[in-house]
């Protein structure tokens, strides 16, 4: 069956130290990426994306991707967590497009001093 | 540039009581998403429209929910009667040209049914 699969429910890093959100799919073929961030109370902001292309992606507020086929994966990275990285994550895929977008469950980031 | 506005944030209803939801894209977006959030779960599609079309409504439960986009710019998503399992964020989201390939997302409703 086709998903999305975040395996991650909560996550807890320490301020300054790296993130690595897991996010893998299964779709037969080289689907549209996506992760989003949603704040408490916010709406999902767009952090990034990927159509094709370099695999690498550079999103704002210092997040980057990579996309391997190889694993179904799309995995989010920061290399310095900020206090106001804390909010939830969202992996979507759209196996035909950026119009109809399947989201994973999220997963919820916490940051300690 | 103004985002998606939703209106109201936050209501509360006792079950079997009717509801509505506004939105309003942004700017110049023709097509327009409203997808519902469950506690612990990811944005799902309700229905989508191009315009004043609904191109995707496969995922709306039509017995107690209806939608419309007049005039191919606000929409008003309705729940009659709003059952417990109701009870969720709803989002409204907008896109505009396909190039620009994303989806904004308004800030949401939250329902809850009593």
């Amino acid at each position: 069956a086709q998903s999305v699969t975040q395996p991650d429910i909560h996550i807890t890093v320490s301020e300054g130290a790296s993130l690595e959100l897991r996010c893998n799919y299964s779709y037969g073929a080289t689907p549209y990426l996506f992760w989003y961030v949603q704040s408490p109370g916010q709406g999902l902001q767009l952090l990034l994306k990927y159509f094709s292309g370099d695999t690498l992606v550079q999103g704002i507020k210092g997040f980057e991707a990579e996309f391997k086929r190889s694993q179904s994966s799309f995995n989010l990275r920061k290399p310095s967590v900020h206090w106001s990285d804390a909010a939830e994550y969202f992996c979507a895929v759209g196996p035909t497009g950026f119009q109809k977008l399947v989201f994973g469950t999220g997963t919820r980031l916490l940051v300690s001093p | 540039e103004a985002g998606v506005v939703q209106s109201p944030r936050y209501k509360i209803i006792e079950k079997k009581q009717p509801v509505a939801f506004w939105c309003n894209p942004i700017s110049g977006h023709n097509t327009l998403y409203w997808y519902r959030q469950n506690l612990g779960q990811g944005p799902e599609l309700l229905i989508r429209y191009e315009n004043e079309e609904a191109v995707d409504d496969s995922q709306l439960p039509k017995d107690r929910f209806s939608a419309e986009r007049l005039k191919g710019v606000d929409s008003t998503l309705k729940i009659q009667p709003a059952e417990l399992g109701d009870s969720a964020v709803y989002l409204c989201a907008s896109s505009g040209t396909a190039s620009s390939y994303e989806q904004y997302f308004g800030p949401g409703t939250r329902l809850t049914v009593t």
